[in-house]
């Protein structure tokens, strides 16, 4: 079965200081992609980090990056340097590659409270 | 310079009634997608169109029905409407081998059912 999992649901971190939000997946395919998004209060979903199951280095973009270990089937996005901006949900997505249908699977999410 | 653009933003009717949500993405991209999003913020995906045929229908109520004019356009039209469909539907797109064939999603629309 295809299932992400993210055992956190809800996350404080001080502003300035460096949080990671976990996440786990399971899946038989061999060749995936994992994925995080963000969502504020706002509503939208805003596309963070992607990585792909047989990329060698962790996925880094500004002050996101994904901590990516492929025998633990996890895959934990670490924001650095927190800023308030940053206090939303997140959720954790995986696509397998097979059946070459584009299929986001969701895991619950974390919500992420950035305090001053 | 909106990406993936969804109308409208709030949707408030009565059980029973028929309504449609537009969803348009100027990104060129060639696969579009509706995700549901309930109250307890879990996302499915219900459908996926690329160059404007059905690839993916997740077991959704045949109430729900997709169209896709052209392949940037996906519009999501509801009979019949009951209390549970209430939910934020969201409208993505990706482009197949760019980034893991990423998608990129609209502002949502919420629906609510009285």
């Amino acid at each position: 079965a295809q299932k992400i999992t993210q055992t956190q649901p809800g996350m404080f971190v001080q502003e300035k200081e460096a949080v990671t939000l976990d996440c786990t997946y399971d899946t038989s395919d061999p060749s995936y992609g994992l994925f995080w998004y963000k969502q504020p209060s706002s509503g939208e979903m805003i596309f963070l980090i992607y990585q792909g199951s047989y990329d060698q280095q962790n996925a880094t973009e500004g002050r996101y990056s994904l901590n990516f270990q492929k025998a633990r089937k996890s895959a934990n996005l670490v924001i650095s340097a927190s800023q308030l901006g940053d206090s939303a949900m997140y959720f954790c997505a995986m696509r397998p590659f097979s059946g070459g249908y584009n299929k986001l699977i969701f895991g619950a999410g974390t919500r992420l409270a950035v305090h001053p | 310079d909106t990406a993936v653009s969804q109308t409208p933003k709030y949707l408030v009717t009565q059980m029973g009634n028929d309504k449609s949500i537009k969803c348009e993405q100027n990104l060129g991209h060639d696969t579009m997608y509706w995700y549901k999003q309930d109250s307890k913020k879990f996302l499915k995906i219900m459908f996926s169109y690329n160059n404007k045929e059905l690839i993916i229908n997740e077991t959704v109520p045949n109430r729900f029905s997709p169209k896709s004019p052209d392949k940037a356009h996906l519009n999501l039209h509801i009979n019949s409407l009951e209390l549970g469909d209430s939910a934020v539907y969201f409208c993505a797109s990706s482009q197949e081998g760019v980034r893991g064939d990423t998608q990129y999603f609209g502002p949502g629309t919420r629906l609510t059912v009285l």
